[in-house]
């Protein structure tokens, strides 16, 4: 697609449900990244998918967070038992990975989710 | 490990004048460096890298960065600010040698006043 898309682009769920967040990133972007963005905050790095490298996982706050990439395109973030702290702007962003690290990511407009 | 601080959460300016907006860095090699602009309840949209070679980059909307090897840093610059900069921004450093990972510094609000 032209631009990195993010889906949905507004959540509100309740606490202790399961949330999903879609990121369908650049055509042949080969990385992958999700950021969290709280209010007026700055980005806190989440996760990483380079290719078909393990990702890095470094950046998930608890064993509620999971993601996937599947076929080395789409992405889903899950959120499992979902908290009020999770209540936040999910960020998804892509790039043309390790083989080119000299290019930027572009982002996607984000998915803010509200957890009452 | 790479990390990116901006040590001001805040910068205020009145349109016309210079602004500058700080970034060091924490890299173990040669860094790539980034910056973004994130106007209100829009995502980040790219301004500048600095790559190799130039210390002083220019990029999008007028705004340049220069980096700095023996200070480790790479402040954002733009000789007349303008309203519409109003914005918040965020630096980010990637280290060749980790596989492409992007980290960013937590952000600087810059306010341009009238």
């Amino acid at each position: 697609g032209a631009g990195v898309s993010q889906s949905p682009s507004n959540k509100v769920t309740e606490k202790g449900k399961d949330v999903e967040l879609r990121c369908d990133p650049i055509s042949g972007h080969t990385a992958l990244y999700w950021y969290r963005q709280s209010l007026g905050q700055g980005l806190e790095f989440l996760i990483y998918f380079q290719g078909n490298s393990a990702p890095d996982k470094s950046g998930l706050p608890s064993d509620r967070f999971s993601a996937e990439r599947t076929g080395g395109s789409v992405s889903t973030l899950t959120i499992q038992r979902t908290q009020q702290e999770d209540s936040a702007v999910y960020l998804c962003a892509s790039s043309l990975g390790q083989f080119a690290p000299n290019t930027e990511a572009f982002f996607g407009q984000g998915t803010r989710l509200t957890v009452v | 490990a790479q990390s990116v601080a901006q040590p001001e959460d805040q910068v205020n300016v009145a349109e016309g004048n210079p602004l500058t907006v700080k970034c060091t860095y924490s890299v173990s090699g040669n860094p790539y460096l980034f910056w973004y602009v994130q106007y209100p309840n829009r995502g980040l949209q790219f301004l500048l890298k600095y790559i190799t070679g130039d210390n002083l980059v220019k990029g999008s909307y007028g705004f340049e960065a220069e980096f700095n090897k023996s200070q480790t840093s790479f402040h954002l610059k733009k000789p007349s600010a303008l309203v519409s900069d109003s914005a918040l921004y965020f630096c980010a450093v990637r280290d060749p040698n980790r596989a492409g990972k992007l980290i960013f510094g937590q952000g600087t609000t810059l306010q341009v006043k009238p």
